[in-house]
C-alpha cells in the first residue's frame, strides 16, 4: 500500500497527558500537511511542511503543539498536557510537487482525552 | 479570509435518483478546489480536483463543475447507490498560500435502497 499512512489510528489519553501521532507520507511527496477535525466540522489546517522546513503553523496550533518531519520523510505532532478540548480526528495529508498539489489524505488518528 | 459553505447539512434520497451537491466560497481567487468523501470515523477520498483554469471534471458517475466567478462548485452524482452515501467535503486552496485547504462543513448524503 503506498497511500499515506498515520498510527496510532486511536489513542485515548488522561487529562495533563502527552500523545504523540506519526504520519507517513506518500513516499517522494515533498508536502506534508496536518488538520484537526471536530465532530461536525470540516478540517482546519493546523501546519504545513516542505521536505523538512515547517513552513506555516495555525494560529489554532497552541505552544502545547508541536510537529517535526526529520530528514522530509514520516513527521510527527506530539500535543503536550493534552486538554479535553484537544479530543478530534487529527488528519495527515500529503502531495507531490508537480502543479496540482493534489492532496492525498490517511486515514487519521482519533484522540479522546478523558 | 476564505470561507466555504455547503448547504444543505444532510440529505436524503432514494437510490437511482441523479442529485447535485453545492459549494460556495467568499473569496473567487482560488489555485484549485477539491472533493472528498469521508465515510463515518475515516479519513478523506479524493474524488476530483479541479484547477482554477478548469471548469469541470469528470470519473465514473461523479462530475464537479467550477464557476469562479460567482464562487461556487457543484458536485453531480449520477444514478445514486447506496455505497455513496457518506459526507461530501469541498476545499479549496489559494495562490501562494502554501496550498493548505479550507474546507466546508460537509453534506451527509444517505441513499435509501
Amino acid at each position: 500500500d503506498t497511500g499515506v499512512s498515520q498510527d496510532p489510528r486511536h489513542k485515548i489519553t488522561k487529562r495533563g497527558q502527552n500523545v504523540t501521532f506519526r504520519c507517513d507520507p506518500i513516499s517522494e511527496h515533498n508536502r506534508l500537511y496536518w488538520y484537526r477535525q471536530t465532530l461536525g466540522q470540516g478540517p482546519e489546517f493546523l501546519t504545513y511542511f516542505q521536505n523538512e522546513a515547517q513552513l506555516e503553523k495555525s494560529r489554532l496550533l497552541s505552544d502545547r503543539f508541536s510537529a517535526e518531519r526529520p530528514k522530509g520523510s514520516f513527521s510527527t505532532l506530539e500535543i503536550q498536557r493534552t486538554e479535553q478540548g484537544d479530543s478530534a480526528m487529527y488528519l495527515c495529508a500529503s502531495s507531490p510537487r508537480q502543479y496540482s498539489y493534489e492532496q492525498y489524505f490517511g486515514p487519521g488518528t482519533r484522540l479522546t482525552v478523558t | 479570509k476564505q470561507e466555504v459553505t455547503q448547504i444543505p447539512a444532510a440529505l436524503s434520497v432514494p437510490e437511482g435518483e441523479n442529485l447535485v451537491l453545492n459549494c460556495s466560497f467568499t473569496d473567487s481567487a482560488i489555485y484549485n478546489l477539491q472533493w472528498f468523501r469521508q465515510d463515518p470515523g475515516k479519513g478523506l477520498t479524493s474524488l476530483l480536483l479541479i484547477q482554477s483554469s478548469q471548469r469541470e471534471q469528470t470519473s465514473g458517475r461523479l462530475n464537479a463543475s467550477l464557476d469562479k466567478s460567482s464562487g461556487r462548485s457543484t458536485l453531480y452524482i449520477a444514478a445514486s447507490q447506496p455505497g455513496d452515501s457518506a459526507t461530501y467535503l469541498c476545499a479549496v486552496s489559494m495562490p501562494g498560500a502554501n496550498s493548505k485547504l479550507t474546507f466546508g462543513k460537509g453534506i451527509t448524503l444517505s441513499v435509501r435502497p
